[in-house]
């Protein structure tokens, strides 16, 4: 089964407004990551948090992390038609090898002009 | 640096066919994994290696072989193609940063596999 849970399944705005993005993985973690994929191309990092941070920013995204309630959160802040993908969050299980991430089913972010 | 690449971008197979599925890195990266992805399903685990001549099962191996000889290389081959493993197949490479476990991946384009 899926180690993370991502809701919305699907999420349209318009331009300008703020988008968030929610994951509930099941297990302990050594750190979350978040990727885009834009249609008909491979993932791309976005940002990575550790199990001991709390909340994460990198440019117009921000990321936070509760370890208590295994969820995390992806903000992305004034949002633009080019944000237009899907996002998936990553766990990477605490004890793990290196290369074994465990992938949500993804958010599907539509923004429009 | 070319990253991570895959070769062939696209193929289709008749049912039984057997085929390897290219992925080469020219980062000097230790760790390699395949994943396929399906509408709604997100990205699974197929296999992964933690160098050459380590590999390892991931999720959903069945049906799937691998081989590490190199740190560059990490082919993937379908011994005997089903309809089911109609998917988009993805390579990826990592490094490990000393002292820490991160591991953010760097994925190539894919390949779009169609088993008829």
């Amino acid at each position: 089964s899926q180690q993370g849970e991502e809701d919305p399944q699907a999420l349209s705005i318009q331009e300008g407004e703020n988008a968030t993005m929610n994951c509930s993985y099941k297990t302990s973690i050594n750190n979350l990551q978040w990727y885009r994929q834009n249609s008909g191309r491979g993932l791309v990092h976005l940002i990575l948090i550790r199990s001991n941070e709390r909340e994460k920013h990198s440019g117009r995204l921000r990321v936070t992390l509760d370890t208590s309630k295994k969820s995390s959160s992806l903000l992305i802040t004034a949002s633009r038609a080019a944000d237009t993908a899907s996002y998936f969050c990553a766990t990477d299980l605490i004890y793990n090898q290196g290369g074994k991430l465990i992938f949500g089913q993804g958010t599907e972010l539509s923004v429009k002009p | 640096n070319a990253g991570v690449t895959q070769t062939p971008k696209f193929q289709v197979l008749k049912t039984g066919q057997s085929m390897t599925l290219q992925c080469a890195q020219d980062m000097n990266h230790e760790y390699m994994s395949w994943y396929r992805q399906d509408p709604g399903m997100g990205l699974r685990l197929i296999h992964y290696s933690v160098g050459a001549g380590i590999t390892d099962q991931g999720e959903v191996p069945n049906g799937y072989n691998v081989s590490r000889s190199t740190t560059e290389d990490f082919p993937l081959r379908l011994l005997s193609a089903a309809p089911s493993q109609t998917s988009v197949y993805f390579c990826a490479s990592s490094y490990s940063i000393p002292g820490e476990n991160s591991y953010e991946q760097y994925f190539g384009p894919g390949t779009r596999l169609t088993v008829t």
